[in-house]
């Protein structure tokens, strides 16, 4: 199975700032990448799939890039509902996979 | 407005079995491929099986194949999810998702607790 192994494990940032997150996986996935939000007690929420194109309703400051083994979530100017658990997954081979996610918090 | 209820949770011995629903609304659920998605406490995503729009193909997580069965009634917007022989590892908030590879749509969960 594909490994997806997200970095960091947590990330903190300040209202206003950017944040990068990262998404690696064990053998390339061409571009078939998706990210998702999650926020306590509630279910995920796509952001991005396609390794790039955002979901619906997905404001302009989530975006995503990479292809192959290295994929990148950018957040421009953190807003407070953006402090959540994100997750990368891979939907190239089955089983589809999830990385473990990167807690962003507020500094 | 796409509306994905699951339900069916519960507290099970090891060894037990439990059947997981979810009921879909405000989409041509015939038209979509579904999956149930898992969350033990504390951790990460774990994706468990997927169905095709006809049920015609279906594809599972290792650690759960021979044991778990999904399965869906296009006549009544449901998917479901047979859990036979479950064991403490599966437990888990259980997740009811719309799409086949990535998911835009996902249900509120419904918590499976095994234990004696």
């Amino acid at each position: 199975e594909i490994v997806m192994t997200q970095s960091p494990a947590t990330l903190s940032v300040s209202p206003g700032e950017r944040a990068t997150l990262s998404c690696r996986a064990s053998q390339s996935v061409s571009s078939t990448l998706a990210w998702y939000q999650q926020k306590p007690g509630q279910a995920p929420r796509l952001l991005i799939y396609a390794a790039s194109t955002r979901a619906t309703g997905i404001p302009a400051r989530f975006s995503g890039s990479g292809s192959g083994t290295e994929f990148t979530l950018t957040i421009i100017s953190l807003q407070s509902e953006d402090f959540a658990v994100y997750y990368c997954q891979q939907y190239s081979n089955w089983p589809w996979t999830f990385g473990q996610g990167t807690k962003v918090e507020i500094k | 407005e796409v509306q994905l209820v699951d339900s069916g949770g519960g507290l099970v011995q090891p060894g037990g079995s439990l059947r997981l629903s979810c009921a879909a609304s405000g989409f041509t659920f015939s038209s979509y491929w579904m999956s149930w998605v898992r969350q033990a406490p504390g951790k990460g995503l774990e994706w468990v099986a997927s169905i095709k729009q006809d049920g015609s193909d279906k594809y599972y997580v290792d650690s759960v194949k021979g044991r778990f069965t999904i399965s869906r009634d296009n006549a009544k917007n449901s998917l479901y999810l047979q859990m036979n022989s479950l064991r403490a590892e599966d437990t888990a908030v259980y997740y009811c998702a719309r799409g086949g590879s990535y998911f835009p749509g996902w249900g509120q969960g419904t918590l499976v607790t095994v234990s004696s």
